[in-house]
């Protein structure tokens, strides 16, 4: 149980092109689920937190107009990253938490490469 | 905001135990301890949570004191597979959950 599914895995892009990255999860609702963008060697930083049915919450210094979140539905929560540039290129990373229980931990899905050429 | 603390990096050898040791000593009463481990280019994997004394699993176990300021992953018997990144994770103060990253502890597993 408590799966995250993300996709796409991999993506390749010219410069200017807006992207857009889905998370579900399959087999829990989620109420919350958390975006993440990850360099190498690096800690996963939390970019902003999407609420279902109610606008992200973004962190301090994440552009909210780069970074396109839209929670419509309790397992699916979309990341659109707009006019991307050479600098977005990260690993993007989503995750879910079963809103059932107070100590319910978090489930990530597997990432997504963003690459801008 | 409830801040952890852990090596930067950890060498062992197939088949030993292998302790890391995160410190977080303002963890708040109600709050729990989640470790997640993390290979290169994929997502977190969900380990163990624990609040107190001793949960154990079929991969790890959590050791934690009764301050309950520090907690210790067990991972018993390694082989080189369980190279990756160790995350302990403790809530923000007043979040009940955890999902703000410290910079974790690499394991390397020699043969």
């Amino acid at each position: 149980g408590a799966v995250v599914s993300q996709h796409p895995s991999w993506v390749i892009c010219k410069s200017g092109t807006s992207v857009k990255i889905e998370c579900r999860s399959l087999d829990f609702q989620a109420t919350t689920m958390f975006w993440y963008r990850q360099f190498p060697k690096q800690s996963l930083m939390l970019m902003a937190t999407s609420n279902e049915g109610s606008k992200a919450t973004y962190e301090q210094g994440v552009e909210k107009d780069k970074f396109l979140i839209n929670h419509a539905s309790l397992t699916l929560s979309t990341l659109t990253v707009t006019s991307a540039h050479p600098e977005d290129s990260s690993f993007y990373i989503c995750s879910a938490r079963d809103q059932r229980g107070a100590h319910q931990p978090q489930h990530f899905g597997d990432g997504t490469r963003l690459s801008i050429l | 905001l409830a801040k952890t603390t852990q090596p930067i990096s950890m060498d062992s050898y197939e088949g030993q135990e292998v302790n890391i040791t995160c410190s977080h000593n303002n963890i708040a009463t109600n709050d729990y301890i989640t470790w997640y481990q993390q290979f290169p280019s994929q997502g977190p994997r969900f380990i163990i949570q624990g609040y107190k004394t001793k949960v154990t699993n079929e991969v790890a176990s959590l050791f934690i004191p009764a301050d309950r300021k520090s907690s210790t992953l067990s991972l018993p018997r390694v082989s080189l597979s369980d190279t990756a990144v160790y995350y302990c994770l403790v809530p923000p103060e007043g979040q009940g959950f955890s999902f703000i990253f410290g910079k974790g502890t690499r394991l390397l597993v020699k043969p």
